[in-house]
């Protein structure tokens, strides 16, 4: 079964600077990797998503993400932070094989101070 | 294009009282997913819809139930209710997985479900 870890629960960043959030992943075979957003009260919005390919994924929002297969790890970056990026982020890894489940990770609170 | 839509937005009901929560999916999309999301606990996988045929589940007891119906919507039914059951249920929906990969989940904006 596959797992993911999100080790920050919460990253408080200023406005401008640049963001990593860390996800890592628990999976025997090529993972399907998704970085979803929710902000206060609201739904999953897709950030981006890893299938196969190019191992730097570009998403919305100015956000990107790089699948490491050696480290096991899906991190998102944005170099310049706005008050507005301020959410609750969610990795998740899909199984594939025509086997829907995707298990998410428990998230990380993402603060963003003047 | 329309996205996914949940009704009701909020549901308050007492313990022992039935819930029924609505989901209806992108146009297109045959399969529907069901989550719960309860404070401090993440993102628990609930229930997985595709042609009006369950899936999976994830382990929750046998009181969350659940249905598609011919236009691919969804109903989450939640039976004898607990206090614990109090979260925010997210649906999702995806396109069939025809190729065997893992489909794109669009989610919902989530029913607030209370039990007082």
């Amino acid at each position: 079964a596959q797992s993911v870890t999100q080790p920050d629960i919460h990253i408080t960043v200023s406005e401008g600077a640049s963001l990593e959030l860390r996800c890592n992943y628990s999976y025997g075979a090529t993972p399907y990797l998704f970085w979803y957003v929710q902000s206060p009260g609201q739904g999953l919005q897709l950030l981006l998503k890893y299938f196969s390919g190019d191992t730097l994924v570009q998403g919305i929002k100015g956000f990107e993400a790089e699948f490491k297969r050696s480290q096991s790890s899906f991190n998102l970056r944005k170099p310049s932070v706005h008050w507005s990026d301020a959410a609750e982020y969610f990795c998740a890894v899909g199984a594939g094989g025509g086997y829907q489940k995707v298990t998410f990770g428990t998230g990380t609170k993402l603060q963003v101070i003047p | 294009e329309a996205g996914v839509t949940q009704s009701p937005t909020h549901l308050i009901k007492t313990r022992g009282q039935q819930a029924t929560l609505r989901c209806s999916p992108i146009s297109g999309h045959t399969s529907v997913y069901w989550y719960q999301q309860a404070l401090g606990l993440g993102l628990q996988f609930l229930l997985w819809y595709d042609e009006g045929e369950e899936r999976n589940r994830g382990n929750f007891p046998p009181r969350f139930s659940g249905r598609q119906f011919p236009n691919y919507s969804s109903e989450l039914n939640v039976n004898a209710l607990e206090l614990e059951d109090s979260a925010l249920y997210l649906c999702a929906s995806s396109l069939a997985s025809s190729s065997g990969g893992t489909d794109t989940q669009y989610f919902g904006p989530g029913t607030r479900l209370t039990v007082l």
